[in-house]
């Protein structure tokens, strides 16, 4: 029972270099998010998905693009990586979308450093 | 717009006694839904309890149960005979759903340390 997976675990990138950070799950999760970690600030959401084909804005996402094309795969793409974009990255999902109580099911994140 | 604040930057415990980790949250909407997530040094997020804001009764889960105070907007979370392995850091977690976008915010977190 994988749950959620992100890959890589760590990534160290030059200003300006572009990258891809993966995340997928296996449990028919409709709904899909990335939350950045950064010390003494909490998770903030910065892209979601509500199903394929469907994405919407979070509360930091200048700078980070993602796509959903099928329902288990939600990529996030740093196009010209910044030191400010330096932090913990997780992927997180959960079953179905609008008023239920049902959890976020996190991956074990993503350590991102830009130099 | 909504906030969460989690006002205990930092807390202790000797094993066995009871904590408890307070959370407040700016609202106003009626319909949502609470969380407490706990992340230890494996940096691993798991999910310690859940609060849907139209029930009055509060949730527990065997040694954490939480506070829910819907007019004063507070959510604390209790956890009783604390563990060793209970030490990490905790968020609290407030989402909503309004029209076809959803809203989750977490607080900045408080660090729970348990002393043996």
């Amino acid at each position: 029972n994988a749950g959620v997976t992100q890959t890589p675990k760590f990534q160290v990138l030059k200003t300006g270099q572009s990258m891809t950070l993966q995340c997928a799950q296996d449990m028919n999760h409709e709904y899909m998010s990335w939350y950045r970690q950064d010390p003494g600030m909490g998770l903030r959401l910065i892209h979601y998905s509500v199903g394929a084909g469907i994405t919407d804005q979070g509360e930091v996402p200048n700078g980070y693009n993602v796509s959903r094309s099928t329902t288990e795969d939600f990529p996030l793409r740093l196009l010209s990586a910044a030191p400010s974009q330096t932090s913990v990255y997780f992927c997180a999902s959960r079953r179905g979308t609008g008023r239920n109580n049902s959890p976020l099911h996190f991956g074990n994140g993503t350590r991102l450093t830009v130099t | 717009a909504q906030t969460v604040t989690q006002s205990q930057p930092e807390m202790s415990v000797q094993e066995a006694e009871t904590v408890t980790l307070s959370c407040t949250y700016d609202t106003s909407e009626s319909d949502y839904y609470l969380f407490w997530y706990k992340q230890p040094p494996s940096r691993q997020m798991i999910l310690v309890i859940r609060q849907e804001a139209y029930k009055q009764q509060n949730a527990t889960e065997n040694r954490f149960s939480v506070n829910f105070q819907k007019a004063a907007k507070s959510f604390s979370l209790k956890i009783s005979d604390s563990q060793l392995g209970d030490a990490a850091m905790y968020f609290c977690a407030y989402r909503v759903t309004q029209g076809g976008s959803e809203k989750l915010v977490f607080g900045k977190g408080t660090k729970l340390t348990v002393n043996p």
